[in-house]
């Protein structure tokens, strides 16, 4: 079934470790994104890439980073985990920058303690 | 600063109609999105308004001034499958989407 794979879905983690979340998608799509959703706040862009070999800093980049080596690719990084990065992680892709519907991972459900 | 609204929460009665609004002021505008998203879930697309109009698909229309900065969501026969959370996205000069904080919509029986 085509679409976008995170994982881990949920991850408790002690502050200071690093951590990368996986997203995988399969649609052939040129742009990937990663997001943050918390309680009472919109979708909040970490990082992006428009094409493969490209990245670009979102909204709230910093402690995370990202790579993205292939087109289907597209892991996030936290570093050194800290408490204000326990939030829900959602992977998206689109085939079009900006203008194209966005498809979703399943979210990434992170707890830092 | 670039800026999405939207009511916080509203509540409507299972077969009736219900309107969501969302004002944006951003730089530049190349198309408002909005998505819903249910408790727990990813969010899924709905619609995708470039140009002024209403845009209908099945139970729900999407309209768009782009003068008004202003945008909603119709939501017409609603059933209990529809308590969710909508959220309206729009794409700003540099295509990327600016986000509002969602409208969870309850609905009753």
């Amino acid at each position: 079934i085509a679409g976008i794979t995170q994982a881990p879905t949920s991850q408790i983690l002690a502050a200071g470790r690093r951590m990368t979340l996986r997203c995988t998608q399969d649609m052939r799509h040129n742009a990937m994104y990663w997001y943050r959703q918390d309680l009472g706040l919109g979708l909040r862009l970490i990082h992006y890439s428009n094409t493969a070999g490209t990245t670009g800093k979102g909204e709230v980049p910093d402690g995370y980073s990202v790579s993205r080596a292939n087109t289907d690719d597209f892991p996030l990084t936290l570093a050194s985990a800290v408490p204000s990065q326990t939030s829900v992680y959602f992977c998206a892709s689109s085939d079009s920058a900006g203008t194209g519907e966005l498809f979703f991972g399943e979210g990434s459900r992170l707890t830092v303690l | 600063g670039q800026n999405i609204d939207q009511p916080t929460e509203m509540t409507a009665t299972e077969g009736a109609i219900v309107q969501i609004n969302c004002t944006y002021q951003t730089s530049g505008f190349n198309g408002l999105f909005w998505y819903q998203q249910h408790a727990g879930e990813a969010p899924t697309f709905l619609s995708y308004n470039v140009l002024d109009g209403l845009e209908e698909k099945g139970r729900f229309s999407s309209f768009l001034s782009r003068s008004k900065g202003y945008s909603y969501l119709l939501l017409k026969e609603l059933q209990m499958k529809d308590s969710a959370s909508y959220l309206c996205a729009v794409t700003d000069s540099n295509y990327q989407l600016i986000w509002g904080a969602g409208t969870k919509l309850i609905i009753k029986p």
